[in-house]
């Protein structure tokens, strides 16, 4: 029952370079979030955009999305070290199986940062 | 303010024995969350708590019971582990009852079923 996939499984990428992470869903939704796992650790969220919104900001990350493509995309400008981690993108839908108004997540990128 | 905690950290069972997994918030949270988590996979709900009082099951309920004890702590049970309960264990909360609101997690538990 995935909603969310994103693309591409693995990025790794050098300190300073951008990261950019997508993720596709099949249904329509209420909001599309993206979450940030360090290894062994829990998952902390990271930016939350509305189905009526296009692109929101947040320090370093930017994220957009496209509706009528049903896409997100999580751009991480100037990465660090400090970003090696798995990112999640979850979808939240009313209509959505039979967890309406809950959280799918998909199975994330894991983005590896070199110094 | 430690957000939300989890115990134990780790578990080893055998097939066949019971456990409960302990979860709690300190944020006032109305709405309450269990996940697992298997490798090269996203989270799936196993069950969840819009409020205190109710319980519902999400994806993945067989072989589980809840029980959200007051609105600070929500447990998971196992009653008779099978290997493929081998996973992750992670409890979240949010402000609820809305479910779309973002979700604050806890460290987890590493659970093995032999």
């Amino acid at each position: 029952s995935q909603q969310g996939e994103e693309d591409p499984q693995a990025l790794s990428i050098q300190e300073g370079e951008n990261a950019t992470m997508n993720c596709s869903y099949k249904t329509s939704i209420n909001n599309l979030q993206w979450y940030r796992q360090n290894s062994g650790r829990g998952l902390v969220h990271l930016i939350l955009i509305r189905s009526n919104e296009r692109e929101k900001h947040s320090g370093r990350l930017r994220v957009t999305l496209d509706t009528s493509k049903k896409s997100s995309s999580l751009l991480i400008t100037a990465s660090r070290a400090a970003d090696t981690a798995s990112y999640f993108c979850a979808t939240a839908s009313m209509n959505y199986g039979g967890s309406q108004g809950n959280l799918i997540f998909g199975k994330g990128t894991k983005l590896s940062v070199k110094p | 303010n430690a957000g939300v905690t989890q115990t134990p950290k780790f578990q080893v069972l055998k097939t066949g024995q019971s456990m409960t997994l302990q979860c709690a918030q300190d944020m006032n949270h109305n709405s309450m969350y269990w996940y697992r988590q298997d490798p090269g996979m996203g989270l799936r709900l196993i069950y969840y708590s819009a409020s205190e009082g109710t319980t519902d099951k999400g994806e993945v309920p067989n072989g589980y019971n809840v029980s959200r004890l007051n609105k600070r702590e929500f447990s998971l049970r196992l009653e008779s582990a099978a290997p493929s309960q081998t996973s992750v264990y992670f409890c979240a909360s949010s402000e609820g009852p809305r479910y779309q609101e973002t979700q604050y997690f806890g460290p987890g538990t590493r659970l093995l079923v032999l």
